[in-house]
């Protein structure tokens, strides 16, 4: 059946930097667009970043712009999130989520990762 | 950013009861709004998009409504299984999306 599967958390020192992946299957990834969103107790749900199915548009969250890139390879059906510039408050739980509607660009979220936990510790 | 006020942020109700969770927005959004379900330890799961429209596969004893600032949802004969936490979320196409602080549904 259709799924995501991220990988890639871990702990890692204020500064640094992490990439994680989401690998998708069952379903046809370079026709739907891609999100990051993060969890954390102190902010709740927080969308991170956009990309479009074609990988033609990218769009970021404030808190993340300048430090995290999200790229996809349509070829291996995975999306990835590169983490630079880690701060204490980026330590969350982090969601990749396909959207609903094929070839769209502002959607709802209908399919979501398992999540992995990034932890931003000196 | 468009801003979310969901209420009440926690809601105590018994098997069979009627709930209703409102979420306001900063901005008309127009209907581009999605209610998710969350249970501890897992992802959220869609219910509602385009604020009235059911999710595939998802009991019909969820409901959306409203529009423009203002939505709701439903939830009709409480099950046990409906014992978790919802979030509402607008996409509208001005960036970025945001969600609603949660509304944490107990059992009385």
């Amino acid at each position: 059946q259709a799924q995501l599967v991220e990988s890639g958390g871990g702990v890692v020192q204020p500064g640094g930097s992490l990439r994680l992946s989401c690998a998708a299957s069952g379903f046809t990834f370079n026709r739907y667009a891609m999100n990051w969103v993060r969890q954390s107790p102190r902010k709740g749900l927080e969308w991170v970043a956009f990309i479009r199915y074609d990988g033609g548009t990218e769009k970021y969250a404030d808190s993340v712009k300048g430090r995290f890139t999200i790229s996809r390879d349509n070829s291996k059906n995975t999306v990835y999130l590169q983490m630079n510039s880690l701060r204490l408050e980026d330590t969350a739980v982090y969601f990749c989520a396909k959207d609903t509607t094929q070839l769209w660009d502002h959607d709802a979220f209908d399919m979501w990762g398992q999540g992995t936990v990034v932890t931003v510790s000196s | 950013d468009i801003q979310m006020t969901q209420s009440p942020s926690t809601l105590s109700a018994s098997v069979g009861d009627t709930v209703t969770i409102t979420c306001r927005t900063s901005q008309n959004i127009i209907s581009w709004l999605a209610w998710y379900q969350q249970k501890p330890g897992k992802a959220p799961k869609l219910l509602i998009y385009k604020a009235s429209t059911l999710q595939s596969g998802v009991p019909s004893r969820f409901s959306g409504s409203g529009s423009g600032t203002e939505f709701t949802l439903t939830i009709s004969s409480l099950q046990p299984d409906d014992f978790a936490t919802y979030y509402c979320q607008q996409y509208n196409s001005n960036y970025p999306w945001t969600f609603g602080q949660g509304t944490k549904v107990e059992i009385k």
